[in-house]
């Protein structure tokens, strides 16, 4: 299965800031690739698919790039709600795979 | 308004069955590709099954292939996931999502696998 290994594991900064994850793919997922956002005790929301294309409705301070195994995914000024957890997702080749998750917490 | 509701959870016995239900309104059902996702307490999202939008195709991760039967019913909306043989590492909240990525979520049904 594909393994993707998102870094850093927490990454602390202030609202205002600028904030870039990454997620690394064990061998190319082509850019069959999607971010999710989860906050604590709330079902993840969708926010990257394709890539770097946004899902309906979200705001364009979120951003992705890459293809193949390595891929960012920014937030360029971050915002109170934007502390949570995020996932990248492979869906390129079946069993689907999430990452392990980055916390984005308030510094 | 979309709206995925999750039923079915509960507390099992190891080696026991339990069947989720996922109840979808909102959009084209028959027109997405459904999975179930799981999360164990405290810890990260982890793919369970998925299944075609016709129902024609089913894929499931190692740790439950041979346990778990992912299904459809276009006719009545409904996604359903059979478990059987359960362990203490299929306790988790249960999401349905769209498939292959995440459009649409439910909230989630917790199952708690203990004796």
């Amino acid at each position: 299965e594909i393994v993707l290994t998102q870094s850093p594991g927490t990454l602390s900064l202030s609202p205002g800031k600028r904030g870039t994850l990454s997620c690394r793919a064990s061998q190319s997922v082509s850019s069959y690739l999607a971010w999710y956002q989860q906050h604590p005790g709330q079902a993840p929301r969708l926010l990257i698919y394709g890539a770097s294309t946004r899902a309906t409705g979200i705001p364009d301070r979120f951003s992705g790039s890459g293809s193949g195994t390595d891929f960012n995914f920014t937030i360029s000024r971050l915002e109170p709600e934007d502390f949570a957890v995020y996932y990248c997702q492979q869906y390129e080749k079946s069993p689907i795979t999430f990452g392990q998750g980055t916390r984005l917490e308030i510094k | 308004e979309v709206q995925l509701l999750e039923s079915g959870g509960g507390l099992v016995q190891p080696g026991g069955s339990l069947r989720l239900s996922c109840a979808v309104s909102g959009f084209t059902f028959d027109n997405y590709g459904m999975s179930w996702v799981r999360q164990a307490p405290g810890k990260g999202l982890e793919w369970v099954a998925g299944i075609s939008d016709s129902g024609g195709s089913t894929y499931y991760a190692d740790s439950v292939k041979g346990r778990f039967t992912i299904s459809r019913d276009n006719s009545r909306n409904t996604l359903s996931l059979q478990m059987s043989s359960v362990r203490g590492e299929d306790t988790a909240v249960y999401y349905c999502a769209s498939h292959p990525f995440a459009l649409f979520w439910g909230q989630g049904t917790l199952v708690t696998v203990s004796s």
